[in-house]
């Protein structure tokens, strides 16, 4: 059990366009999904807490315009990249949180702005 | 407040112990420890909640200190899989899982 899926995999775009990356939960209801960024070889960076049904909230220094995220449902959240630019170049990695907080990850979304 | 984990790397021969250490300067909810391999996710490796408290599944254990500003990971007779990225991740106060984590120390397993 616990399983979050995260899609695409891998994406490239060009500058300028957006991306659209979703997770979800496969066999359970989250009400609460993170959103994180990792750079190579750092740490995870938390950008959003996304909760069902309400906005999110959003890290210091992380643009809400620029990183728009959506929690429709129990099972789905999604992180649309805004008129992405090269330094968004990231790893982008969901996660969705059990019973006891703890946190189960989607597999990530390497993210290349060209 | 990102929690600071020591040693940064280390490195070890199948069959040797290691200890992770992460502290913060500030109590904690609880403490989490997961472990990354290059170019996937975290995976989640146990959660502490109480101080004091101790818990282990194979070979690998973690304590959370009375104070509730540190932790320690254990792993015993290490195996070649357990090489990679372990990170504690900090739960201030019970904020419904919001983790700051630290940065990270690299485990690497040689035979």
């Amino acid at each position: 059990g616990a399983v979050v899926s995260q899609h695409p995999s891998r994406v490239i775009c060009k500058s300028g366009t957006s991306v659209k990356i979703e997770c979800r939960s496969l066999d359970f209801q989250a009400t609460t999904m993170f959103w994180y960024r990792q750079f190579p070889k750092q740490s995870l960076m938390l950008m959003a807490t996304s909760n069902e049904g309400s906005k999110a909230t959003y890290e210091q220094g992380v643009e809400k315009d620029k990183f728009l995220i959506n929690h429709a449902s129990l099972t789905l959240s999604t992180l649309t990249v805004t008129s992405a630019h090269p330094e968004d170049s990231s790893f982008y990695i969901c996660s969705a949180t059990g019973q006891a907080h703890e946190q189960y990850f989607g597999p990530g979304t390497r993210l290349t702005v060209t | 407040q990102q929690p600071v984990q020591s040693p940064q790397a280390v490195i070890l021969r199948e069959g040797e112990d290691a200890v992770i250490n992460c502290s913060s300067s500030k109590a904690l909810y609880s403490v989490h420890w997961y472990r990354q391999k290059h170019g996937e996710a975290p995976v989640f490796l146990m959660i502490l909640l109480k101080g004091g408290e101790q818990k282990g599944h194979e070979k690998i254990s973690a304590s959370f200190n009375e104070k509730k500003q540190q932790s320690s990971l254990y792993l015993t007779a290490s195996q070649l899989s357990y090489s990679g990225t372990y990170f504690c991740g900090t739960e201030m106060n019970n904020q419904g899982g919001k983790l700051i984590f630290g940065q990270g120390t690299e485990l690497s397993v040689k035979p």
